[in-house]
Formats: structure tokens, sequence, C-alpha cells
């Protein structure tokens, strides 16, 4: 089946600096990524879709200065975390969907962002 | 946009015991998957079953498109079931929305 590789599963950074995340489609292309975020207890909330060779399209309420996607090519999605502050301190996961071979989304093993 | 919720939200059962959960969403929809999420919070995909129904061991689902709805079973839980079980659905085919989730404690 479709895999999602995502990296790295686990990063503690210092308050102010920046932190990217790499979702990788490993058997398939991907035209189009999706990141969520996942906030302890809650469910997952979209943050933004990716698109490969165009700009992200991010949901309502998430700044896309801050939060910055970058889709180069068709098997790699970034997401860099700009000037982390604990508040961004969360849960990320990425996921892709095999269109070619018809299967539903697959999810990335999720990074686990905590800002000190 | 569309609404997906579950039901119950939390649930506690005695290993070996059967239960139903619950995913009503508010519009017609392309896709909907059932994920469990273990504790290292990895979103494993149980079924994808945007209508019928679907068996896989100990675990089944349905989903009735018509009426808008979808039902995970669990026979004869074990303790390894235990986390949290989304719903999730696609109704632009474009991306997935997650409902709140149902979390389950098996005990022994």
């Amino acid at each position: 089946g479709a895999v999602v590789s995502q990296h790295p599963s686990r990063v503690i950074c210092k308050s102010g600096t920046s932190v990217k995340i790499e979702c990788r489609s490993l058997d398939f292309q991907a035209t189009t990524m999706f990141w969520y975020r996942q906030f302890p207890k809650q469910s997952l909330m979209l943050m933004a879709t990716s698109n490969e060779g165009s700009k992200a399209t991010y949901e309502q309420g998430v700044e896309k200065d801050k939060f910055l996607i970058n889709h180069a090519s068709l098997t790699l999605s970034t997401l860099t975390v700009t000037s982390a502050h604990p508040e961004d301190s969360s849960f990320y996961i990425c996921s892709a969907r095999d269109r070619k071979r018809g299967y539903g989304y697959t999810f990335g093993s999720g990074t686990r962002l905590t800002v000190v | 946009g569309i609404q997906v919720e579950q039901s119950p939200p939390d649930l506690i059962l005695q290993e070996g015991a059967n239960s139903t959960l619950r995913c009503n969403f508010s519009d017609s929809v392309n896709n909907l998957q059932w994920f469990h999420q273990n504790p290292w919070g990895q979103l494993i995909n149980l079924f994808y079953i945007p209508s019928g129904t679907k068996q896989n061991g100990r675990l089944s689902a349905t989903t009735v498109a018509t009426e808008r709805y979808s039902l995970l079973y669990i026979s004869s839980s074990q303790t390894t079931d235990s986390g949290v079980y989304f719903c999730a659905v696609d109704y632009n085919n474009n991306d997935m929305r997650f409902g709140a989730g149902t979390r389950l404690t098996v005990k022994p």
C-alpha cells in the first residue's frame, strides 16, 4: 500500500528558532499533501494543503508566514515552523493520497514538536 | 463545512467485550476512513469505506452513505485495542476532516 514517511519523529527546539519537518511519499507521487496539527487530547485539525509547484492553501486562522510550506517535488513536502514559541508545541502529521491506485489517505507517523 | 460527529466520546470495556462506535456526517462524502491512533500518536488506517461493509479480523465497519453514518464494530476486545478511534471524511475530494474521536480503554 501507499507509504508516507515523516521526519523527524520528535524535536525539541528553543523559542525563537525554526524547525523543518519533512513528509515524503515513498512509493507514489503526490501532487497534493496535507498538514495537520493535533493538540493533546484533541482531534486532528487541517492546517494547510500543500500543492506541488504552487503556493500552499492555508485554513482560516493559520498564519502562512509562520508555517512555511514547500512542495518542491512530487514526493516531498516540508513544513517549517518559523520563530517557534511554546504555544506551537504540538503533534504535526502529514498525509497524502495515492489517487492512481485509489487508496484512501495515508498518514505519516507524526512529529512531536516541543518548544522550550 | 462538513460536520463529523463521533459517539461515544469515551468508552471503557472489559477485555472480551464487544463495542460499536458511531460516526455521523452532515453531507455527502466521497471517502470515509476509520483510524486507530496508538499511544505514540501514529494513525493506523483501519478501513477505507465510503459505503458498504468490510471486515478485517475482529474489526468490521459499515457505512450507510444515504443516511450519512458509519459504524465501527470491535469484537472480543483486547487491551491492545485501547487508544483513540477517529472517523474522517473527504467531502470535496481534496482533504480529510476528522471527528473528535472515541477514546477506548480496554481493561484486563
